[in-house]
């Protein structure tokens, strides 16, 4: 499994838009880049998936860099409801999601 | 998507005994999977949970330690035996799924809230 390096924390201003970079360095060419998010006290929640292209859905985008090496996951208007931990999280589609160290992201009011 | 509910929420049991936990989801699932959150740590993955087949453990959990059993397609359990205070964590049982109506042809995989275990 690739291994990935996430900033241990992050502020946003509430409203701004917030980027979360990952290193993915080693990421196999069948691997897909998952961000999850852990809300305190909650379970992990699925926010978005992408190979190669950038993906965007209703919670977020994902920017994935050309060589694949690195993503950002961009939360365009940030609400205090986005405090969480964020995993970047590379996975194969047989594979197993293992968990990093992920961003503890505050948003700031 | 897949909902999943565990019991019990959370416990407080004493060192030496053990805890069954247990996982059931709304549809039937092949792969179920368990995890561990230490206080402050991320999540680690204890064992995948196949139905009809044997757990795979990962490196550093034992099935003595950590029994699993998967019964059918919809439900699981995990044991934490011989419990210590250093098992005092939150258990999680996780679900990957077939995507959904959208087109989406990447399995995902879904958590359930997790059972908060205090050992004294």
């Amino acid at each position: 499994d690739a291994k990935t390096t996430q900033p241990p924390s992050m502020d946003c201003a509430e409203g701004r838009a917030a980027n979360l970079p990952c290193n993915h360095s080693t990421i196999s060419g069948n691997e897909y880049v998952y961000w999850y998010r852990q809300i305190h006290s909650q379970g992990p929640q699925y926010i978005i998936h992408g190979l190669k292209n950038n993906e965007t859905n209703e919670m977020a985008s994902l920017i994935i860099t050309e060589d694949r090496k690195s993503s950002t996951l961009i939360l365009p208007h940030a609400t205090l409801r986005d405090t969480a931990v964020y995993y970047c999280i590379p996975k194969g589609s047989m594979g197993k999601i293992i968990f990093g160290k992920g961003t503890r992201l505050h948003i700031l009011p | 998507s897949a909902v999943i509910s565990q019991k019990p929420s959370r416990d407080i049991c004493q060192r030496g005994t053990s805890l069954t936990i247990q996982c059931q989801v709304d549809s039937q699932v092949t792969m179920m999977f368990w995890y561990r959150q230490q206080p402050g740590q991320s999540l680690t993955l204890i064992a995948t949970a196949n139905q009809g087949s044997e757990a795979t453990y990962e490196s550093g959990f034992v099935i003595d330690k950590f029994p699993i059993s998967r019964p059918n397609l919809t439900f699981s359990t995990l044991t934490v035996s011989n419990m210590s205070p250093e098992d005092s964590s939150i258990y999680l049982c996780s679900v990957e799924v077939p995507p959904g109506g959208s087109g989406g042809f990447h399995n995902e995989q879904f958590f359930g809230p997790g059972t908060r275990l205090t050992v004294l």
